[in-house]
């Protein structure tokens, strides 16, 4: 059974960096594209980055200049790191697989997803 | 960006009822149309990929049509379990981008 779990600080500073992993289990993280997904409180989706096990990434434009996404294959995890954050920031963050193994961005869908973790950003 | 437009925004309906839910792009997107079901403090599920075809373990009441810019979501017979929030997403380019959600309420 494939799984994604979510961990890192429910409160960040503002200008401070909101540091996620999100560890898989079930299945290699070797396939596959692995996402980040916002949604601000009573909002909705907001997709951040992905990664594929290449090490191939897509970013969001309205973040990329705040965002980084990585994947440790030896421990089957992937993070999500968001510079100068703001109030604005504020979300529940869920990390979720894209369901295509080829490696194609274009036409996926995203079949498991973590339960999510608030983050806060606030003094 | 590809703007994703869901109407309507919200929706009363009866258990038993026939429901349709539709979803606009702001350019073509061939068939790269997802539908995601979202109930609250859940994370989203996925119901329906490439517009039509149903994610395993889904019930068949729930289907998908459309291409190009135009798209639905159809439950055929509403079950009290699919009272929640549904969210089209568009996955032709990045960033993908998803709808504003259907928030679909009990009458």
């Amino acid at each position: 059974q494939v799984q994604l779990q979510e961990s890192g600080p429910g409160l960040v500073k503002p200008s401070e960096t909101l540091s996620l992993t999100c560890t898989v289990s079930g299945v290699s993280i070797s396939s596959h594209y692995w996402n980040w997904i916002r949604q601000p409180p009573g909002k909705g989706l907001e997709w951040i980055a992905n990664i594929y096990y290449s090490g191939n990434t897509n970013y969001n434009p309205s973040l990329k200049s705040r965002v980084t996404i990585s994947r440790d294959a030896s421990k089957n995890q992937f993070s999500l790191k968001l510079n100068f954050v703001t109030a604005a920031d504020t979300a529940v963050y869920f990390c979720a697989r894209g369901r295509r193994r080829d490696g194609i961005n274009v036409g996926d869908a995203f079949d498991i997803w973590g339960q999510g973790t608030m983050v806060t950003v606030s003094s | 960006d590809i703007q994703m437009t869901q109407s309507p925004s919200s929706l009363s309906a009866s258990v038993g009822d026939r429901v349709t839910i539709t979803c606009r792009a702001s350019q073509s997107i061939s068939n790269y149309l997802n539908w995601y079901q979202q109930k609250p403090g859940k994370a989203p599920r996925l119901l329906i990929y490439v517009a039509s075809s149903l994610q395993s373990g889904v019930p068949s009441r729930f289907s998908g049509s459309g291409s190009g810019t135009d798209f639905t979501l159809t439950i055929s017979s509403l079950q009290p379990e699919d009272f929640a929030t549904y969210y089209c997403q568009q996955t032709y380019t990045t960033p993908q981008t998803f709808g504003q959600g259907t928030n679909l309420e009990i009458k």
